[in-house]
């Protein structure tokens, strides 16, 4: 079955870096896009970025484009996102999530993961 | 870059009603591009419709999507005791972005 396990989040100073990881198994991970949605605390759903399946194209959203960077290592089945200059409104459960395709179109996610939480605090 | 806006903000219903949930988009969203999601406290979201009103795998037919153009609705015909929780639409557009609607929690009346 599908499992998406993420990382690494945890406590850290505003200015500060992360490295959050999501370990997939259960599919062909190469052969999926794969994107970091995230949640602060008591709010609704954010997309952060995808990355295509063969890491050839990223795309960010607007809040944290140049601060954060997704990658991935199909041989590790595991997608990653360094997170440096962290803010305050960064703090959030971050997600990963596999997207798939509509008529030759990235569509919607069918699987995530419980999410890891990040929290951005002096 | 399209917005969602989901209505109403909160609904209050008793199990065994219909509830209407309603996805407004500022500007036209392609059907194939338009998912519902459901969130229940502490879990991760669960994808329920996409396509504007395919149900993914597992889904009860209960639920059902509709719509088209920047109005999308998403119905639960016959509410059970699992069915209240937040509920989000999303849509895939133009800008090569993702975006989400702020939610919809339905809640025991």
């Amino acid at each position: 079955q599908v499992q998406l396990v993420e990382s690494g989040g945890g406590l850290v100073k505003p200015g500060g870096s992360l490295r959050l990881s999501c370990a997939a198994s259960g599919f062909t991970f190469s052969d999926y896009y794969m994107s970091w949605i995230r949640q602060a605390p008591g709010k609704g759903l954010e997309w952060v970025s995808y990355i295509s399946s063969s890491s050839s194209y990223t795309n960010y959203a607007d809040s944290v484009k140049g601060r954060f960077t997704i990658s991935r290592d199909n041989a590790k089945n595991s997608l990653y996102l360094q997170m440096n200059s962290l803010r305050a409104e960064d703090t959030a459960v971050y997600y990963c999530a596999r997207g798939l395709f509509v008529g030759g179109s990235l569509s919607h996610f069918d699987y995530w993961g419980q999410g890891t939480l990040v929290t951005v605090s002096s | 870059e399209i917005v969602l806006t989901q209505s109403p903000g909160t609904l209050s219903l008793s199990p065994g009603e219909r509830a209407t949930l309603s996805c407004r988009a500022s500007q036209s969203v392609s059907s194939s591009y338009l998912a519902w999601y459901q969130q229940k406290p502490g879990q991760a979201p669960r994808l329920l419709i996409y396509g504007a009103s395919s149900r993914a795998t597992g889904i009860p037919d209960r639920f059902s999507g509709s719509g088209s153009g920047t109005d999308f609705t998403l119905t639960i015909s016959r509410l059970e005791p699992e069915d209240f929780a937040v509920y989000y639409c999303q849509q895939y557009g133009s800008s090569l972005m993702y975006t989400f609607g702020q939610g919809t929690k339905l809640e025991i009346k």
